[in-house]
């Protein structure tokens, strides 16, 4: 298996424009995770999903903020409209229905607002 | 509500010396709680993980981590440091039961030097 392939690895928008970043999960994988790292921060949970449901979106930043899961093997995480403070990385992770700690992160998407 | 702290945002060691980077951990249940390590321009790896089982726990590459409930501290030690431990250590949080054992709380993370 290729892993959790996340794109695009950056993406260099402006103030206001809307950013879509993508996530392919594990083939298998029931579980899907988006976190948000910053220096600030470090790393925090945005929203998960069980078997393409969102369960947990406690940790979305604002309204801009939204993520879907359409199928098992696709997931993204829209923000619209974005402002620089929205600057980090965004990781995509999964994993199968047992242990929690047994998550699988992608590559991670390196957002730039300007 | 569970929660980690990790002391310490930047840690320096020279090549061969201890290396500890510390968390303490908060939680309203039974915690479990792992070691995540973080390489440049990658996701992030498990390291090892505490599920009440043995207090101490030995993870990969010579690193190890112990359970202090009297001090609610899980640190992160490893004897003798190596050039290729700098990295990004993370320490999370998951707790028993329901949703909380669906999801990883991290901490902000503890940035290590290795000096040669």
């Amino acid at each position: 298996d290729a892993g959790v392939i996340q794109s695009p690895r950056h993406e260099v928008t402006e103030m206001g424009q809307e950013v879509t970043l993508r996530c392919k999960p594990i083939s298998g994988h029931d579980y899907l995770f988006w976190y948000r790292q910053t220096m600030m921060r470090g790393l925090e949970l945005l929203i998960y999903f069980n078997n393409n449901v969102p369960i947990d979106d406690s940790g979305m930043p604002e309204d801009r903020f939204s993520a879907k899961m359409p199928n098992a093997s696709f997931s993204t995480l829209k923000i619209q409209p974005s402002e620089p403070r929205d600057s980090a990385v965004y990781f995509c992770a999964s994993r199968s229905g047992t242990g929690v700690e047994k998550l699988f992160f992608g590559s991670g998407t390196q957002l730039s607002v300007l | 509500a569970q929660s980690v702290t990790q002391l310490g945002s930047h840690v320096s060691v020279s090549e061969g010396a201890l290396v500890l980077l510390r968390c303490n951990y908060s939680s309203s249940v039974p915690p479990y709680l792992f070691w995540y390590v973080q390489y440049p321009n990658q996701g992030l790896q498990l390291l090892l993980k505490y599920t009440s089982a043995a207090t101490l726990v030995k993870g990969i590459n010579g690193f190890e981590a112990e359970f202090k409930k009297s001090e609610t501290s899980f640190h992160l030690t490893k004897p003798s440091a190596h050039m290729s431990d700098a990295a990004e250590y993370f320490c999370a949080v998951s707790g028993l039961g329901g949703g909380a054992t669906n999801k990883l709380i991290f901490g902000t993370g503890t940035l290590l030097a290795v000096q040669p």
